[in-house]
Protein backbone atom coordinates (compact mmCIF):
# COMPACT_ATOMS: atom_id res chain seq x y z
CA UNK A 1 0.00 0.00 0.00
CA UNK A 2 1.03 3.56 -0.82
CA UNK A 3 2.22 5.27 1.99
CA UNK A 4 3.19 9.14 2.41
CA UNK A 5 3.75 10.21 5.62
CA UNK A 6 3.70 13.48 7.45
CA UNK A 7 5.51 13.78 10.68
CA UNK A 8 2.46 15.81 12.73
CA UNK A 9 -0.70 16.75 12.11
CA UNK A 10 -0.64 19.50 14.28
CA UNK A 11 1.49 22.16 14.93
CA UNK A 12 1.16 25.32 16.71
CA UNK A 13 4.30 27.67 16.23
CA UNK A 14 4.94 31.43 17.66
CA UNK A 15 5.12 34.33 15.05
CA UNK A 16 8.95 34.76 14.04
CA UNK A 17 9.73 30.81 14.31
CA UNK A 18 11.47 28.85 11.92
CA UNK A 19 9.33 25.74 10.78
CA UNK A 20 10.18 22.57 9.45
CA UNK A 21 7.56 20.22 7.82
CA UNK A 22 8.87 16.98 6.82
CA UNK A 23 7.24 14.60 4.18
CA UNK A 24 8.59 10.38 3.31
CA UNK A 25 7.04 8.46 0.63
CA UNK A 26 7.88 5.10 0.43
CA UNK A 27 6.92 4.79 -3.00
CA UNK A 28 10.47 5.87 -5.04
CA UNK A 29 8.66 8.49 -6.92
CA UNK A 30 10.93 11.12 -8.08
CA UNK A 31 8.49 14.12 -8.08
CA UNK A 32 6.93 15.85 -4.53
CA UNK A 33 5.28 18.58 -4.09
CA UNK A 34 3.98 20.70 -1.21
CA UNK A 35 0.54 22.37 -1.37
CA UNK A 36 -1.78 24.40 1.28
CA UNK A 37 -5.47 23.59 1.73
CA UNK A 38 -7.18 26.96 2.63
CA UNK A 39 -11.11 27.40 2.95
CA UNK A 40 -12.66 29.20 -0.35
CA UNK A 41 -9.07 29.12 -1.84
CA UNK A 42 -8.38 25.13 -2.79
CA UNK A 43 -5.13 23.74 -3.27
CA UNK A 44 -1.92 25.82 -3.90
CA UNK A 45 1.01 24.54 -5.09
CA UNK A 46 3.85 25.64 -2.78
CA UNK A 47 7.02 23.91 -3.96
CA UNK A 48 7.62 21.16 -6.37
CA UNK A 49 11.04 18.67 -6.71
CA UNK A 50 11.45 15.90 -9.46
CA UNK A 51 14.60 14.75 -8.41
CA UNK A 52 17.03 15.07 -5.60
CA UNK A 53 18.27 18.24 -4.63
CA UNK A 54 16.16 20.03 -7.64
CA UNK A 55 13.30 22.13 -6.76
CA UNK A 56 11.04 24.46 -7.94
CA UNK A 57 8.92 27.53 -7.56
CA UNK A 58 5.00 27.29 -7.16
CA UNK A 59 2.27 29.01 -7.49
CA UNK A 60 2.66 30.42 -3.63
CA UNK A 61 6.73 30.27 -2.88
CA UNK A 62 6.87 33.62 -1.08
CA UNK A 63 7.68 33.08 2.58
CA UNK A 64 9.10 29.43 1.97
CA UNK A 65 11.94 27.38 1.40
CA UNK A 66 12.18 23.50 0.70
CA UNK A 67 14.65 20.75 0.74
CA UNK A 68 15.26 18.02 -0.79
CA UNK A 69 18.29 15.29 0.30
CA UNK A 70 17.21 12.91 -0.46
CA UNK A 71 14.42 10.94 -2.38
CA UNK A 72 11.85 10.00 -0.22
CA UNK A 73 11.93 12.94 2.09
CA UNK A 74 10.96 16.54 0.96
CA UNK A 75 10.87 19.29 3.35
CA UNK A 76 8.85 22.41 3.68
CA UNK A 77 10.45 25.13 5.85
CA UNK A 78 8.71 28.68 6.97
CA UNK A 79 12.16 30.84 7.84
CA UNK A 80 9.85 33.18 10.11
CA UNK A 81 6.51 31.87 10.73
CA UNK A 82 3.52 34.31 10.13
CA UNK A 83 -0.40 34.48 11.00
CA UNK A 84 -1.28 34.01 7.55
CA UNK A 85 0.71 30.70 6.90
CA UNK A 86 -1.99 29.39 9.13
CA UNK A 87 -2.96 26.47 7.22
CA UNK A 88 -3.43 22.78 6.57
CA UNK A 89 -0.38 21.59 4.38
CA UNK A 90 -0.34 18.31 2.15
CA UNK A 91 2.65 16.80 0.78
CA UNK A 92 2.17 14.54 -2.44
CA UNK A 93 4.10 12.46 -4.50
CA UNK A 94 3.60 11.14 -7.93
CA UNK A 95 6.03 9.13 -10.74
CA UNK A 96 4.90 11.68 -13.04
CA UNK A 97 2.01 9.58 -13.79
CA UNK A 98 -1.48 10.79 -13.19
CA UNK A 99 -2.19 10.12 -9.87
CA UNK A 100 -0.75 11.77 -6.83
CA UNK A 101 -1.02 10.61 -3.20
CA UNK A 102 -0.96 12.33 -0.54
CA UNK A 103 -0.37 12.74 2.72
CA UNK A 104 -3.12 12.84 5.51
CA UNK A 105 -2.28 16.63 5.96
CA UNK A 106 -0.66 18.66 8.80
CA UNK A 107 -2.83 21.38 10.44
CA UNK A 108 -0.17 24.56 11.48
CA UNK A 109 -1.63 27.42 13.30
CA UNK A 110 0.73 30.31 13.72
CA UNK A 111 0.29 32.28 17.05
CA UNK B 1 -10.80 34.95 -12.15
CA UNK B 2 -9.70 31.49 -11.35
CA UNK B 3 -8.15 29.06 -13.95
CA UNK B 4 -10.80 26.21 -11.68
CA UNK B 5 -13.97 27.15 -10.49
CA UNK B 6 -16.03 24.78 -8.58
CA UNK B 7 -19.43 24.98 -7.56
CA UNK B 8 -19.35 25.70 -3.66
CA UNK B 9 -21.71 23.82 -2.42
CA UNK B 10 -22.17 22.39 0.50
CA UNK B 11 -24.17 19.93 -0.65
CA UNK B 12 -26.86 17.68 1.59
CA UNK B 13 -28.86 14.24 -0.12
CA UNK B 14 -30.89 11.79 1.14
CA UNK B 15 -29.12 8.76 0.68
CA UNK B 16 -29.68 6.84 -2.77
CA UNK B 17 -30.14 10.10 -4.37
CA UNK B 18 -28.15 11.20 -7.67
CA UNK B 19 -25.87 13.78 -7.18
CA UNK B 20 -24.18 16.29 -9.77
CA UNK B 21 -20.99 18.04 -8.75
CA UNK B 22 -19.27 20.54 -11.25
CA UNK B 23 -16.32 22.59 -12.53
CA UNK B 24 -15.75 25.01 -15.10
CA UNK B 25 -12.22 25.87 -16.29
CA UNK B 26 -10.31 28.58 -18.65
CA UNK B 27 -7.57 26.93 -19.27
CA UNK B 28 -8.16 25.49 -23.30
CA UNK B 29 -4.40 23.39 -22.74
CA UNK B 30 -5.83 21.40 -19.84
CA UNK B 31 -6.26 17.46 -21.04
CA UNK B 32 -6.53 15.36 -17.90
CA UNK B 33 -9.33 15.62 -15.66
CA UNK B 34 -9.60 14.57 -11.99
CA UNK B 35 -11.47 14.03 -9.41
CA UNK B 36 -10.64 13.58 -5.77
CA UNK B 37 -12.29 12.47 -2.58
CA UNK B 38 -10.88 13.61 1.03
CA UNK B 39 -12.90 12.18 3.52
CA UNK B 40 -12.64 14.78 6.87
CA UNK B 41 -8.76 14.81 8.51
CA UNK B 42 -7.20 12.92 5.16
CA UNK B 43 -5.55 14.10 2.32
CA UNK B 44 -6.94 13.92 -1.10
CA UNK B 45 -7.77 10.86 -2.53
CA UNK B 46 -7.65 10.14 -6.56
CA UNK B 47 -11.47 9.01 -7.65
CA UNK B 48 -11.15 8.80 -10.87
CA UNK B 49 -9.39 10.91 -14.29
CA UNK B 50 -10.82 11.55 -17.83
CA UNK B 51 -8.26 12.07 -21.10
CA UNK B 52 -9.60 15.04 -23.26
CA UNK B 53 -13.71 15.02 -23.84
CA UNK B 54 -16.01 12.19 -23.16
CA UNK B 55 -17.37 9.74 -20.27
CA UNK B 56 -15.93 7.61 -17.70
CA UNK B 57 -18.07 5.00 -15.64
CA UNK B 58 -16.54 3.52 -12.45
CA UNK B 59 -19.69 1.66 -10.54
CA UNK B 60 -21.38 4.32 -8.87
CA UNK B 61 -19.51 6.99 -10.47
CA UNK B 62 -19.35 8.73 -13.82
CA UNK B 63 -17.26 11.23 -14.93
CA UNK B 64 -18.14 13.65 -17.77
CA UNK B 65 -15.85 16.10 -19.68
CA UNK B 66 -16.94 18.54 -22.26
CA UNK B 67 -13.98 20.54 -23.92
CA UNK B 68 -15.85 22.49 -26.08
CA UNK B 69 -18.03 24.24 -23.28
CA UNK B 70 -14.92 23.71 -20.75
CA UNK B 71 -17.32 21.88 -17.96
CA UNK B 72 -16.42 19.54 -16.28
CA UNK B 73 -18.92 16.72 -13.85
CA UNK B 74 -18.78 14.18 -11.53
CA UNK B 75 -22.50 12.16 -11.12
CA UNK B 76 -22.94 9.53 -8.15
CA UNK B 77 -25.72 7.33 -8.39
CA UNK B 78 -27.31 5.61 -5.52
CA UNK B 79 -25.58 7.79 -3.32
CA UNK B 80 -24.25 6.30 0.13
CA UNK B 81 -23.23 7.85 3.39
CA UNK B 82 -19.95 6.47 3.11
CA UNK B 83 -19.82 9.32 -0.05
CA UNK B 84 -19.78 11.66 2.64
CA UNK B 85 -16.58 14.05 2.17
CA UNK B 86 -14.94 16.76 -0.28
CA UNK B 87 -15.10 16.02 -3.60
CA UNK B 88 -12.13 18.44 -5.60
CA UNK B 89 -12.02 18.58 -9.19
CA UNK B 90 -8.28 19.00 -10.50
CA UNK B 91 -6.83 19.60 -14.37
CA UNK B 92 -3.31 19.45 -15.97
CA UNK B 93 -2.07 20.09 -18.89
CA UNK B 94 0.22 17.27 -18.71
CA UNK B 95 0.51 13.88 -16.76
CA UNK B 96 2.42 15.12 -14.20
CA UNK B 97 -0.39 15.23 -11.80
CA UNK B 98 1.28 17.11 -9.05
CA UNK B 99 1.44 20.10 -11.42
CA UNK B 100 -2.41 20.02 -11.44
CA UNK B 101 -4.49 22.94 -10.50
CA UNK B 102 -7.70 21.87 -8.08
CA UNK B 103 -10.82 23.33 -7.51
CA UNK B 104 -11.75 24.37 -3.91
CA UNK B 105 -13.94 21.75 -3.39
CA UNK B 106 -17.37 20.77 -2.98
CA UNK B 107 -18.14 19.38 0.45
CA UNK B 108 -21.33 16.52 0.08
CA UNK B 109 -23.19 15.22 3.22
CA UNK B 110 -25.36 11.67 2.37
CA UNK B 111 -27.98 11.51 5.10
CA UNK B 112 -29.28 7.89 5.83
Amino acid sequence: DVKVTQSSRYLVKRTGEKVFLECVQDMDHENMFWYRQDPGLGLRLIYFSYDVKMKEKGDIPEGYSVSREKKERFSLILESASTNQTSMYLCASSSGRIEAFFGQGTRLTVV
Amino acid sequence: QKEVEQDPGPLSVPEGAIVSLNCTYSNSAFQYFMWYRQYSRKGPELLMYTYSSGNKEDGRFTAQVDKSSKYISLFIRDSQPSDSATYLCAMSEGTNAGKSTFGDGTTLTVKP
